[in-house]
């Protein structure tokens, strides 16, 4: 069965240092992988996505994720952190390869400190 | 604007009053999901539906009800809720053919049950 787990509940940063969020997941089937951001009080939103093809994939705010198939990461990247970029981060892998079921991950929080 | 809407957004009850949150879209998605959120838990599906009528359970379906009666809802239905059901609830929605892709989440629904 698929799972995902994410080393650190909690992250802490200083601000322009880098972000490094940690993903791991296990698969039966070629992974289709995700990152998603909580905003306090908010849903969440995607921030990238692997399907095939290239294994670094940009998103928004300038964030990027490789997929090393491995070692079965998915790890979520930002050279410089921002204040704006506290907030939760899901990593979430498809149950399937053709349906829009997944597991998520346990999130991690990422503070940003001045 | 296409959004995921939820009500309500916050909910206290005392258990074993039946109650129900609702969920639209207006993306016309075929495929619409319910889950709900735990600190050190992250995101667990209650239940799935990929078309009108068609609805199947997730991972902790136990205590909840749903219907799929018209595309864009997908109401949550608690017909005795019970102090484990307390959390947060996101419903939400995706094209729901081809791969697996990006899921649109609702700004969820603070449930406390008493």
């Amino acid at each position: 069965a698929q799972s995902v787990t994410q080393l650190g509940s909690h992250v802490s940063v200083s601000e322009g240092a880098l972000v490094l969020l940690r993903c791991n997941y296990s698969s039966s089937v070629p992974p289709y992988l995700f990152w998603y951001v909580q905003y306090p009080n908010q849903g969440l939103q995607l921030l990238l996505k692997y399907t095939t093809g290239a294994t670094l994939v940009k998103g928004i705010n300038g964030f990027e994720a490789e997929f090393k198939k491995s070692e079965t990461s998915f790890h979520l990247t930002k050279p410089s952190a921002h204040m704006s970029d506290a907030a939760e981060y899901f990593c979430a892998v498809s149950r399937d390869n053709y349906g829009q079921n997944f597991v998520f991950g346990p999130g991690t929080r990422l503070s940003v400190l001045p | 604007e296409a959004q995921v809407t939820q009500n309500p957004r916050y909910l206290i009850t005392v258990t074993g009053k039946k109650l129900t949150v609702t969920c639209s879209q207006n993306m016309n998605h075929e495929y619409m999901s319910w889950y709900r959120q735990d600190p050190g838990l992250g995101l667990r599906q209650i239940y799935y539906s990929m078309n009108v009528e068609v609805t199947d359970k997730g991972d902790v379906p136990e205590g909840y009800k749903v219907s799929r009666k018209e595309k864009r809802n997908f109401p949550l239905i608690l017909e005795s809720p019970s102090p484990n059901q307390t959390s947060l609830y996101f419903c939400a929605s995706s094209l729901g053919w081809g791969p697996p892709d990006e899921q649109y989440f609702g700004p969820g629904t603070r449930l406390t049950v008493t």
